[in-house]
């Protein structure tokens, strides 16, 4: 069955620092990946989508690649702020829009 | 433009009960998922409409769950009788495209059975 593993439990970084953030995938070949963001008691956030043939995205301080190679996208936090603390998750999408989601990475960012 | 609610944000009932929990996606959005998160977990996908007809249910748990999706518009889940690993957060999201569409989910349902 398909699997997803992000990286560690909980990532802490000082702020203006780059959080990088790894979503690694099993047995599965999505068309596309997408990136959200979660906050306490609250549903996640759309953040960023690269498709299978897309190597790297960039919006704003966000920037994702990804890699069908080594089954593998890479999440990165440019100058990061105490703002951004929150759970990021990693979803593989299917041409059905169905998600499968990773269990997700929770950044902290310390001023 | 009103996101998606879901009604109610939390739910607390005892094995062998019924609880019903609802969803009002983004007003034309023909795309509705449902997905649970149980404690500890990923959030796993259960089931997916396009207008009203069930597109893919092939993450239902079992015969327990009934989702419903009215006229196309706000959908239901209904959980009977609920057991105990019933137990977890429902989110809704809603669409206006199937494939790379962004998803648009909702606060969640918090249900615990007893």
């Amino acid at each position: 069955s398909q699997k997803i593993e992000q990286n560690s439990e909980a990532l802490n970084i000082q702020e203006g620092k780059t959080a990088t953030l790894t979503c690694n995938y099993t047995n599965y070949s999505p068309a596309y990946l997408q990136w959200y963001r979660q906050d306490p008691g609250r549903g996640p956030v759309f953040l960023l989508l690269i498709r299978e043939n897309e190597k790297e995205k960039r919006k704003e301080r966000l920037k994702v690649t990804f890699d069908t190679t080594l089954k593998q996208s890479l999440f990165h936090i440019t100058a990061s702020q105490p703002a951004d603390s929150a759970t990021y998750l990693c979803a593989l999408g299917a041409d059905t829009g169905k998600l499968i989601f990773g269990q997700g990475t929770t950044l902290q960012v310390k001023p | 433009e009103a996101g998606v609610t879901q009604f109610p944000s939390h739910s607390v009932i005892e094995k062998g009960q019924t609880v019903t929990l609802r969803c009002d996606p983004i007003s034309g959005h023909d795309n509705l998922y449902w997905y649970r998160r149980v404690m500890g977990k990923e959030i796993k996908f259960l089931l997916h409409f396009v207008k009203e007809s069930k597109q893919d249910e092939s993450g239902m748990p079992n015969n327990r769950f009934l989702a419903e999706r009215t006229g196309g518009t706000y959908s239901t889940l209904k959980v009977q009788p609920a057991e105990l690993e019933d137990s977890g957060v429902y989110f809704c999201a809603s669409s206006q495209v199937m494939r790379e569409g962004t998803q648009y989910f909702g606060p969640g349902t918090r249900l615990t059975v007893l």
